[in-house]
């Protein structure tokens, strides 16, 4: 089974700070790497796929970078709003179909 | 929009008995999944499915089979429901991938407690 590290485990963070949480994959055989968000009572639902080294996406206040080569991925959150309370989820593509997840980041933006 | 529909929300049942949780999803797609969730454990595959009829083990698919006569429908079973089965149960679908970076959309998830 493959290690999908997430870090940290939960945060909490004053409304209007910015925060960054860590993906750590497996370096080989790199298909995708994907980020998710999962707020209480929803679905999952997708933020970001990544596939090539040196990626950036955005989307709103939330960015994300990829490493492949290193093995990892940082998710970043600029000016936190209290919507943005949520659990991060990062997944690595092993193969063409399975996601492997790690645990979370348990994201709360304290008013 | 992408839909995936799961049976229940919440759901409670006696150790021993059979169980079944039920996800629809409404895009044609050919993959589906089913995960579980337990605190800091993160969604752990138990059975994923790429056509009709076809199924692969995933991680943990101790304890459980599943069923998909249709497309659209992925079924998980729990021959003999016991505590340790207590956990959020989230289906997903996703389209069959040549493509690297197709995602897979989530069902809201069903809660299900073994007493």
């Amino acid at each position: 089974i493959l290690n999908v590290e997430q870090s940290p485990q939960s945060l909490h963070v004053q409304e209007g700070d910015s925060t960054n949480f860590t993906c750590s994959f497996p370096s080989s055989n790199f298909y995708a790497l994907h980020w998710y968000r999962w707020e209480t009572a929803k679905s999952p639902e997708a933020l970001f796929v990544m596939t090539l080294n040196g990626d950036e996406k955005k989307k709103g206040r939330i960015s994300a970078t990829l490493n492949t080569k290193e093995g990892y991925s940082y998710l970043y959150i600029k000016g936190s709003q209290p919507e943005d309370s949520a659990t991060y989820l990062c997944a690595f593509r092993q193969g063409a179909q399975k996601l492997v997840f790690g645990q979370g980041t348990r994201l709360t933006i304290n008013p | 929009d992408v839909k995936v529909t799961q049976s229940s929300r919440y759901l409670v049942k006696r150790t021993g008995e059979k169980v079944f949780l039920e996800c629809v999803q409404d895009m044609d797609h050919e993959n589906m999944f089913w995960y579980r969730q337990d605190p800091g454990l993160g969604l752990r595959l138990i059975y994923f499915s790429y056509d009709v009829k076809m199924k692969e083990k995933g991680d943990i698919p101790e304890g459980y089979s599943v069923s998909r006569e249709k497309k659209e429908r992925f079924s998980l079973i729990l021959e003999s429901a016991s505590t340790n089965q207590t956990s959020m149960y989230l289906c997903a679908s996703s389209l069959w991938s040549g493509r690297v970076s197709n995602e897979q959309f989530f069902g809201p998830g069903t809660r299900l407690t073994v007493l």
